[in-house]
Parts: C-alpha cells; structure tokens; sequence
C-alpha cells in the first residue's frame, strides 16, 4: 500500500522552528518529487514548495510567503521527506500535508503558532 | 503570480442533480488545471488533471474542460458522496495557486 505519514507538528511560539517529517513507503521514494501543501483552518491549500528527485538535482522551489524561513529536504535512505520551519509567524498555522504527484497524500499534522 | 478565482463559493444541489463550478485564471494556463475535492478532515483528492483528463478511479460523473483562461467541472447525477467542497489549481507556473473553493451542500 502506498503511504504518505507526516509527524511533528506542535503548538510553537512566534519566532519559534520546527521540523516536520514525511514518511514515505509503497512506492521507490527516491524516484519521487515530493511537494508540501498546507492549510489554514477554514481557508484553502496552499503550495508551499516541493523537491526533485535526487537524481533530478534534488533542487527545491518555494513561494514567496515562506522563500527563506522553509526549507525541504530529503533522505533517501529513509524514505523520509523533511520541512524544515524556521521564524514561524502566527499566520503559518496550519495543517501540513505532503504528497507525491498529488494523488498521494498524507493525512496532515497540525501546526499551531501562537504564544 | 496566476490567479484563481472560482464562482460559485457555494451551490446548493439535491441528490441526482448536475452542477457546474466555474474557474478562472488571471492568466493563461493552457490547460495545466487540475480539480481536487475535500471533505472535512481529509486530505485533497484528485479528481481531474489536464483539464479534463479523469483521473483513475474517479467516477465518470465528474467531468472537466476548458482552456486558457476558463474551466469548468461539471458534476452529473450527483450522489451523497459528492457534497463537499471544490478547488481547481493552476500548475502552468510556479507558485502553483489554487482557487478559494466551491462548498457543494444538499439543498
């Protein structure tokens, strides 16, 4: 079965980090793209970036709202891929969901920034 | 960055209806345009990519189509398990941007 299982999330101060995993198994991870999506309570998904396969370079792309303070990554090895949050602002709280060619999806971790 | 914007925000439908939501681009996105549905407390699910290629498993009533700037999906015989909430998404360009959402509820 192809399975997408997404940890870390936490309650976290302003200003606070974070480093939320995926965890991937089903399927050759390293011949994957992984993207990050996440969702504000009552609002709708936001891309927030993904990572090429390694093979592909494993480079990264973001939008503006979280360029400099997200960063993805990936372990092969582990079949686990990583978000990185760093200076997180309360507008930043959300749900957290990875997916691979956006048929995979996780089932979320919840991110709350508040003080 | 490609705008999204979809109309209705809310449609009000009955069991065995068809209905349509619109979706509109600030910009031309041939037809890199994809359909999800969410239900509360779940995960987006693809329904349609390429504008109108059904993606597998999705039951034939659900439909799409357009290019450029307008899209639509078009929902046949609606069934129970259709009353949810509706987003399109642009991936022509980075950032990739979805619309605000189409909540479908039983009239």
């Amino acid at each position: 079965e192809v399975l997408l299982v997404e940890s870390g999330g936490a309650l976290v101060k302003p200003g606070g980090s974070l480093r939320l995993s995926c965890a991937a198994s089903g399927f050759t991870f390293k011949n994957a793209s992984m993207t990050w999506v996440r969702q504000a309570p009552g609002k709708g998904p936001e891309w927030i970036g993904h990572i090429k396969r390694t093979i592909d370079g494993g480079t990264t792309d973001y939008p503006a709202a979280v360029r400099g303070r997200f960063t993805i990554s990936r372990d092969d090895s582990k079949n686990t891929l990583y978000l990185q949050m760093n200076s997180l602002k309360t507008e930043d709280t959300a749900v957290y969901y990875c997916t691979t060619r956006w048929v995979v999806w996780g089932q979320g971790t919840l991110v709350i920034v508040s003080s | 960055d490609i705008q999204m914007t979809q109309v209705p925000s809310t449609l009000s439908a009955s069991v065995g209806d068809t209905v349509t939501i619109t979706c509109r681009a600030s910009q031309t996105t041939y037809r890199w345009l994809a359909w999800f549905q969410q239900k509360p407390g779940q995960a987006p699910k693809i329904l349609i990519y390429k504008a109108s290629t059904l993606q597998s498993g999705v039951p034939s009533r659900f439909s799409g189509s357009g290019s450029e700037t307008e899209f639509t999906l078009t929902i046949s015989n609606l069934q129970p398990d259709d009353f949810a909430t509706y987003y399109c998404q642009q991936y022509t360009s980075y950032p990739i941007t979805f619309g605000q959402g189409t909540k479908l509820e039983i009239k």
